[in-house]
C-alpha cells in the first residue's frame, strides 16, 4: 500500500533556529513530491521535486529529494514566527498519479 | 487507519455532462473542505462545511458548481454542465471538531478531465 510518512509530527523551536522536516515514502510509479505550507484554510504550494539531488530554494526555505533512499527534506533557516504552520508533504504516484498525503508536521516558532 | 476517501479517483467526461464527486470524511470529523488543484492556479478552496452547513463557498463558481452534505458521512461536489476548464484534481479534506480550521486531512483526490 502506498504511504507517505512525515516526521516529526510536531516541532517547537525558537526564532532564529534552523529546522529540518522529513518526508519518506513507499509508493509505486513515483512521479513527483510536493511540499505545502498550511496556515490558513488552503495549503500554499512550496516546492515540487521530481529529480534526485537537485535542491529547490525559495528564500529561507529549501528542499531536496533522494529517490534512492525514498525521502525528501524541507529546511527552513533563520526561522520566524510567520513560519509557524503545518507543513504537508504529498507524493504523486500510483497508476493514476494520485496524490498520497502525509499527515503533516506542525511547526511552532516561539519568539 | 482512518482516512478520507474520494470517488471516483479518475473521471473523463465530455463537455456539457454532469459530474458528481463524492467524499467520505473521517468518522467523527465535522468540517469538510473541497479544493481544486491545477498547475496554473495551484490549490484553490472551493467550499467549506462545518456540521454539514456551508460556511464559505465564495471560491466556487456558483453558476455550475454545487456542494452539499446530505449527511455527516457524505459530501458531494457537482458540476453541471462541465467545461474543459474544469479539468483539475479535486481534493476533499476533513477536520476534527474543536480544532483550528487548518488541521485538515486530505483525501487522494479525483482527477477530472473534461474533453
Amino acid at each position: 500500500e502506498d504511504k507517505v510518512v512525515q516526521s516529526p509530527l510536531s516541532l517547537v523551536v525558537h526564532e532564529g533556529d534552523t529546522v529540518t522536516l522529513n518526508c519518506s515514502y513507499e509508493v509505486t510509479n513515483f512521479r513527483s513530491l510536493l511540499w505545502y505550507k498550511q496556515e490558513k484554510k488552503a495549503p500554499t504550494f512550496l516546492f515540487m521535486l521530481t529529480s534526485s539531488g537537485i535542491e529547490k530554494k525559495s528564500g529561507r526555505l529549501s528542499s531536496i529529494l533522494d529517490k534512492k533512499e525514498l525521502f525528501s527534506i524541507l529546511n527552513i533557516t533563520a526561522t520566524q514566527t510567520g513560519d509557524s504552520a503545518i507543513y504537508l508533504c504529498a507524493v504523486e504516484a500510483g497508476s493514476n498519479y494520485q496524490l498520497i498525503w502525509g499527515a503533516g508536521t506542525k511547526l511552532i516558532i516561539k519568539p | 487507519d482512518a482516512r478520507v476517501t474520494q470517488t471516483p479517483r479518475h473521471k473523463v467526461t465530455e463537455m456539457g455532462q454532469e459530474v458528481t464527486m463524492r467524499c467520505q470524511p473521517i468518522l467523527g470529523h465535522n468540517t469538510v473542505f473541497w479544493y481544486r488543484q491545477t498547475m496554473m492556479q495551484g490549490l484553490e478552496l472551493l467550499a467549506y462545511f462545518r456540521n454539514r452547513a456551508p460556511l464559505d463557498d465564495s471560491g466556487m463558481p456558483k453558476d455550475r458548481f454545487s456542494a452539499e452534505m446530505p449527511d455527516a458521512t457524505l459530501a458531494t461536489l457537482k458540476i453541471q454542465p462541465s467545461e474543459p476548464r474544469d479539468s483539475a484534481v479535486y481534493f476533499c479534506a476533513s477536520g476534527p471538531p474543536g480544532t483550528v480550521t487548518y488541521e485538515q486531512y486530505f483525501g487522494p483526490g479525483t482527477r477530472l478531465t473534461v474533453t
